[in-house]
């Protein structure tokens, strides 16, 4: 069944500074991509997606990027503020998997100001 | 949270009692979920549903049974609550035809088992 793998677990950066998280997926057959953000003690919130159509999205300050061939996707945050601190996942689903998503373990982004 | 609201939102029982957790939501929506989350694990799926009475196994599902007898309305029960179920439990629902849509997170219920 389908892996994904999430780095860097923790991430530390300067407000104003990007950050970048990763993602390796193994089953080749996935096509929909998502990005989840959880503040604590809150449901992860949707924030951004990509289809494997797409190579690169982009909403404001976020993006994401698509390798198919490598099977690794990122999200991309400029700009980073204070608010941005949060714990962000990515995940992967396709047919093969009968829709579902399978998350990675997660990034905890803290943004100093 | 997209018109998914859970409950209880957190709970505390003893090993061996039986735990039913709510996922209520407003919009019907053909699709639902049930996850849970634990510490370096991400997001696990237990049980889905793709319509009333229609319900398929996810990933992490021995241990627990689901019941959707109306569309709002998706149960998740632990038939005998055990301490490796200690989790936080997060309800979603998928806005779309078909399960590769987006989805759509509740509150989430903290559920400790003593």
């Amino acid at each position: 069944g389908e892996n994904v793998e999430q780095h860097p677990s923790t991430l530390s950066v300067q407000e104003g500074d990007s950050a970048v998280i990763k993602c390796t997926y193994s089953d080749s057959a996935s096509n929909y991509f998502p990005w989840y953000k959880q503040e604590l003690g809150k449901g992860p919130q949707l924030i951004i997606d990509i289809r494997s159509n797409v190579g690169e999205k982009k909403d404001q300050r976020i993006a994401v990027t698509l390798n198919k061939t490598a099977k690794h996707f990122s999200l991309h945050i400029t700009e980073t503020q204070p608010e941005d601190s949060a714990v962000y996942f990515c995940a992967a689903s396709g047919n093969n998997q009968g829709g579902k998503l399978i998350f990675g373990q997660g990034t905890e982004l803290s943004v100093k100001p | 949270d997209a018109g998914i609201t859970q409950s209880p939102r957190h709970k505390v029982t003893e090993t061996g009692t039986p735990v039913t957790l709510r996922c209520h939501q407003t919009e019907n929506h053909r699709y639902m979920y049930w996850y849970r989350q634990d510490p370096g694990h991400g997001l696990r799926l237990i049980h889905y549903s793709y319509g009333v009475k229609d319900t398929d196994k996810g990933e992490v599902s021995d241990g627990y049974s689901v019941s959707r007898s109306k569309t709002e309305d998706f149960l998740l029960t632990l038939e005998s609550a055990t301490s490796s179920q200690t989790s936080v439990y997060f309800c979603a629902i998928s806005v779309g035809t078909s399960l590769s849509y987006e989805q759509y997170f509740g509150p989430g219920t903290r559920l400790t088992v003593t």
